[in-house]
């Protein structure tokens, strides 16, 4: 069964950095797009990050665009997420899924993570 | 950016009972390029459909998906107490994807 495990998350103050890994398991990692999709608590899922099977690609919502990169290691199977200038209102669960793209960055997303939980406050 | 409207907020059912829930597109969602999620607490959000009415691997058949353009439906048959969740819609049509706001499905 196709597994994500994401780690990385924790507290951080406004301004700072954190890096998120996504290792995946029993599946072709180096074939399939991937994506971070992330949930403030209480609230519902955000579209964050999508990059391609070859990471030639990478798109970016606006909220994240400039101070996030999506990154992939496909000789580890290992998604990454680089988040930069931190601020409170990116606080949040982080999920990664694989992407099964119809129009990239676009598509439907069939196996999640657990989530990694980023706080961020002074 | 095509903005999802899930109705109701919140659904309050018995076991056994009929769920429909609804996701409204602002814009009309090309090749029925929507799918549904279902998110039960503390847990990560699990695919029930693509493409509107195709059902993820492993979906019991009490789901059903349907719907094109602008509304867009799913029904739970007879609910199980497993199915009471948190459901999402997501349109994977525009650019960028985006979810609705979700509609809570709780015992009464």
């Amino acid at each position: 069964e196709a597994q994500l495990l994401e780690s990385g998350g924790g507290l951080v103050q406004p301004g700072g950095s954190l890096r998120l890994s996504c290792a995946a398991s029993e599946f072709a990692f180096s074939v399939y797009a991937m994506t971070w999709v992330r949930q403030a608590p209480g609230k519902g899922l955000e579209w964050v990050s999508t990059i391609g099977h070859s990471a030639a690609e990478t798109y970016f919502a606006d909220s994240v665009k400039g101070r996030f990169t999506i990154s992939r290691d496909n000789s580890k199977n290992t998604l990454y997420l680089q988040m930069n200038s931190l601020r409170t209102d990116d606080t949040a669960v982080y999920y990664c899924a694989k992407v099964l793209w119809i129009r990239p960055p676009n598509g439907w997303m069939d196996v999640w993570g657990k989530g990694t939980a980023v706080t961020v406050s002074s | 950016e095509i903005v999802l409207t899930q109705s109701p907020g919140t659904l309050s059912l018995s076991p056994g009972e009929r769920a429909t829930l609804s996701c409204r597109a602002s814009q009309s969602v090309s090749n029925s390029w929507l799918a549904w999620y279902q998110q039960r607490p503390g847990q990560a959000p699990r695919l029930l459909f693509y493409g509107a009415s195709s059902r993820a691997s492993g979906i019991p058949d009490r789901f059903s998906g349907s719907g094109s353009g602008t509304d867009f439906t799913l029904t739970i048959s007879r609910l199980e107490p497993e199915d009471f969740a948190v459901y999402y819609c997501q349109q994977y049509d525009s650019s960028p994807s985006t979810f609705g706001q979700g509609t809570k499905v709780e015992i009464k």
